[in-house]
């Protein structure tokens, strides 16, 4: 089975400075893995994913992430927090969704980012 | 192009009734799944339907089931209410085999009485 592991609960961060949020997945094949935001009363929005191309993988809104399959890591990056960046963070694994199977998402629990002044 | 739609937004039932939640899916998109997402927990998967059929299902009881229809829109019942029910129910579509990248709407916040 399939799972992620977000290692913080919450983080602070000062506005302009960098942003780390850490995901370790597990997986018996090769995963798709992407990162999640969801503002307070909003959908959740595809920040970036990885499908096995490039290891550095760019997303929105100046976030990247690495995958590191040595580490079974994603961590999600920015060089500078802007308060914009205050959300949720959900690191996700899913499967291919091969035919006859279902492309179920499993998300981790969640890493809440506050951005202080 | 029109993204997920989901509605009611909020709903507050009572212990024991039924509550039919809809989603219309993103234009060209053939596949829907649905999330149950608690207070402060990341979203848990209910089931997918593709074709109209369930395609899978998460670890959820027989009282939560779902349609879709031809167009692709698709519903969620969930019959007996429990207050564990209570939570942010979203729906994402997606088109079948493109990498499992799936667009999700906004959410129902269901409360349960």
């Amino acid at each position: 089975a399939q799972s992620v592991t977000q290692l913080d609960s919450h983080v602070s961060v000062s506005e302009g400075t960098p942003v780390l949020l850490r995901c370790n997945y597990s997986s018996s094949y090769s995963p798709s893995l992407f990162w999640y935001v969801q503002h307070p009363n909003k959908g959740l929005q595809l920040l970036l994913k990885y499908t096995s191309a490039a290891t550095l993988v760019k997303g929105i809104n100046g976030f990247e992430a690495e995958f590191k399959k040595s580490e079974t890591s994603f961590h999600l990056t920015k060089p500078s927090a802007h308060m914009s960046d205050a959300a949720e963070y959900f690191c996700v694994v899913s499967d291919l969704g091969i035919a006859g199977t279902a492309s179920k998402l499993t998300f981790g629990t969640g890493t809440r980012l506050q951005v202080t002044l | 192009e029109t993204g997920v739609t989901q509605s009611p937004t909020h709903l507050i039932k009572t212990r024991g009734q039924q509550v039919t939640l809809r989603c219309s899916s993103q234009s060209g998109h053939n596949t829907v799944s649905w999330y149950q997402q608690a207070l402060g927990q990341g979203p848990q998967f209910i089931f997918q339907y593709y074709r109209e059929e369930e395609n899978g299902r998460g670890n959820f009881p027989p009282r939560f089931s779902g349609l879709q229809f031809p167009n692709y829109s698709s519903e969620l019942n969930v019959n007996a209410l429990e207050l564990d029910d209570s939570a942010l129910y979203l729906c994402a579509s997606s088109v079948r085999g493109l990498m499992a990248e799936q667009f999700f709407g906004p959410g129902t916040r269901l409360t349960v009485l």
